[in-house]
């Protein structure tokens, strides 16, 4: 069971906004420690979509954002495409691990 | 352009042994702390080690700890994972990844299309 958890999948029509939420505990979050978030297109590695709760690398578009309170953290996509149909991961570091974790993943489904 | 190959994956049985490796480019390899990643068939993404830009530091996840050595060469850009005492639940596409930045805790960017590692009982 990851120290992350996320929902397993979240759906959503064209041009709708979803959100994705990962919560997180006093050993990541909590102590500090930043949210980033992967987007995996099926039969691809994961690619950087966010860093350090709310930064987009070069070339992600700003439909994508992120935030972070308290323990909680939030991806949300506004306007969704069809080509956002992918599995999202959040990641941290975690100080009772003294390591990296990931949430389990959430898939996304456009209708 | 940054790029990651990974390499030395296949099927081993259980109790063997197994040596990755990710040949790099693009970047100076030297200043960047560099991590592997897995991810089982169907499941989700494990972090499973990392090591500092010069080799002096390395961290392990407590399911590979005592098994795996992870080990850089920066003469030849490239970084390794040793894999012995393999079990079954190693079953994995195994990705190298860059990380970013000199803080101790990081993301992850790039990473390489990943090697297979199957173990069989």
């Amino acid at each position: 069971q990851s120290l992350l958890t996320q929902p397993p999948s979240v759906s959503g029509a064209p041009g709708q906004r979803v959100t994705i939420s990962c919560t997180g505990s006093s050993s990541n979050f909590g102590a500090g420690f930043e949210v980033h978030w992967y987007q995996q297109l099926p039969g691809t590695a994961p690619k950087l979509l966010i860093f350090d709760t709310n930064s987009r690398p070069s070339g992600v578009p700003d439909r994508f954002s992120g935030s972070k309170s308290g323990t909680s953290a939030s991806l949300a996509i506004t306007g969704l495409q069809a080509e956002d149909e992918a599995d999202y991961y959040c990641q941290s570091y975690d100080s009772s691990l003294n390591g990296y974790v990931f949430g389990a993943g959430t898939k996304v489904t456009v209708l | 352009e940054v790029h990651l190959l990974e390499a030395g994956g296949g099927l081993v049985q259980a109790g063997g042994s197994l040596r990755l490796s990710c040949v790099t480019s693009g970047f100076t390899f030297g200043r960047n702390g560099m991590s592997w990643v897995r991810q089982p068939p169907g499941g989700g993404l494990e972090w499973v080690s990392s090591i500092s830009n010069i080799g002096d530091k390395t961290y392990y996840a407590d399911s590979v700890k005592g098994r795996f050595t992870v080990s850089r060469d920066n003469s030849k850009s490239t970084l390794y994972l040793q894999m012995d005492s393999l079990k079954g639940e190693d079953t994995a596409l195994y990705y190298c990844a860059r990380e970013p930045t000199v803080r101790w805790e990081n993301w992850f960017d790039p990473w390489g299309q990943g090697t297979m590692v199957s173990v069989s009982s």
